[in-house]
């Protein structure tokens, strides 16, 4: 699976949008885009996925380059329940669910 | 159910003791794994169920951790003569055809293991 890239940290004001970045410049045609946040000792919650279009869901959007060698991850309005680690990983073939988190951003929202 | 169910949600035990851990994947999912978490630490894979049957178990640490799944649903992980080391969070998650990449895995809330 393609490596991502994700600041260590970011804050937002809450009511506003988050803008989460990720890069996986290695990313390879049949590879997905899945973002996943985790929430102090709680277990990991999905939150969308794409190929090459942009997603939306009821949580987030997700934007990906033309190119596929970024994305952004959307929360519209930040509440301060968001607050959590958010990672964006890329998974392809047989063997994906191997999950491997890397480091992710901590969002922090703030009042 | 709505969700991935995992019991006991938090369970202390004496090194040496066996555990159980439970997980009841989202209904109609025909792919369940297992993870761990160590405190502070990304996940571990630890073993992949299609149906009833496991094509992965190369993330199981030891002989002493075993599971199975019944009636293509519910799963047990098992730890025997539990250690130290062994004290994490154990997640369940489960999807719906396959592991392959284009189905989304959903996880539970884990089940906290600590070995004292």
């Amino acid at each position: 699976d393609a490596k991502t890239t994700q600041p260590t940290s970011m804050d937002c004001a809450e009511g506003r949008a988050a803008n989460l970045p990720c890069n996986h410049s290695t990313i390879s045609g049949n590879e997905y885009v899945y973002w996943y946040r985790q929430i102090h000792s709680q277990g990991p919650q999905y939150i969308i996925h794409g190929l090459k279009n942009n997603e939306t869901n009821e949580m987030a959007s997700l934007i990906i380059t033309e190119d596929r060698k970024s994305s952004t991850l959307i929360l519209p309005h930040a509440t301060l329940r968001d607050t959590a680690v958010y990672y964006c990983i890329v998974r392809s073939g047989a063997g994906s669910y191997q999950l491997t988190f890397g480091k992710g951003t901590k969002l922090s929202v703030i009042p | 159910g709505a969700g991935v169910s995992q019991s006991p949600s938090n369970k202390v035990t004496e090194k040496g003791k066996d555990v159980e851990l439970r997980c009841d994947p989202i209904s109609g999912h025909t792919a369940l794994y297992w993870y761990r978490q160590r405190l502070g630490q990304g996940l571990e894979f630890l073993i992949y169920f299609q149906g009833n049957s496991a094509p992965d178990k190369s993330g199981l640490p030891s002989d002493r951790f075993s599971a199975e799944r019944t009636g293509e649903s519910v799963s047990t992980l098992t730890i025997q003569r539990t250690q130290q080391e062994d004290s994490a969070v154990y997640l369940c998650a489960s999807s719906g055809r396959d592991g392959s990449s284009g189905n989304t895995i959903y996880f539970g809330e884990g089940s906290w293991l600590t070995v004292v």
